[in-house]
């Protein structure tokens, strides 16, 4: 099971969104974080817990292993409003909802 | 670049069988990748439904494993959903995927995704 926090992140452009994601067990480094807006598809960010996907930009980024695990965004931008899930190959997390405004 | 494509009817009555197909291109499906289902109920988060490999492996979600079943056209580059007895409960967003079965077994890409109502 993954368990993810907060539930929802209101910020402001340009500040830091930390967004956390703990697994029930140890996982060693295997987890991916994806970003999700309405309507739209789920989108690889990270994967392995830090690597980044093709494409994604420097300013997300993924760290931790065992069972706790964290995506942080810098210098957030209004497009970054989306819904984050944190995925261990059937398992995903419920999802954290980043809001910018 | 690899492109994925939900098909299917957008609506099932409950008690019959929702069927789905995915289409593959830029990609051979007997390449070594799972592919996989993943459903999103409205207003809910993401849930693995299955994954099926050109070798003829499936794995499934126990909460679907006795009404799922997955399998491939490699002529057509194709793979398929199959979900019996049908309830509202199964009303949701169906997104197809490849698995690269590493590490985390991540899922990349996605297709856009095709809704499924339940409902008489």
């Amino acid at each position: 099971v993954l368990t993810q926090s907060p539930g929802t992140l209101t910020l402001s452009p340009g500040e830091r969104a930390t967004l956390s994601c703990r697994a029930s067990q140890a996982i060693s480094d295997y987890l991916a974080w994806y970003q999700q807006k309405p309507g739209q598809a789920p989108r690889l960010l990270i994967y392995d817990a830090s690597s980044r996907a093709a494409g994604i930009p420097d300013r997300f980024s993924g760290s931790g292993s065992g069972t706790d695990f964290t995506l942080t965004i810098s210098r957030l931008e209004p497009e970054d409003s989306a819904v984050y899930y944190c995925q261990q190959y059937g398992y995903f997390g419920q999802g954290t909802k980043l809001e910018i405004k | 670049q690899v492109q994925l494509q939900e098909s299917g009817p957008g609506l099932v009555k409950p008690s019959e069988t929702l069927s789905l197909t995915c289409t593959v291109s830029g990609q051979s499906i007997s390449s070594d990748y799972y592919w996989v289902w993943v459903r999103q109920p409205p207003g809910k988060g993401l849930e693995w439904i299955g994954s099926v490999h050109h070798n003829g492996k499936t794995y499934y979600d126990r909460s679907v494993k006795s009404r799922v079943a997955m399998s491939l056209d490699t002529s057509k580059n194709q793979f398929f959903l199959r979900l019996t007895s049908a309830t509202a409960a199964d009303t949701a967003m169906y997104f197809c995927a490849r698995l690269t079965e590493r590490g985390s077994n991540w899922f990349d890409p996605w297709g856009q995704g095709t809704l499924v109502t339940v409902s008489s």
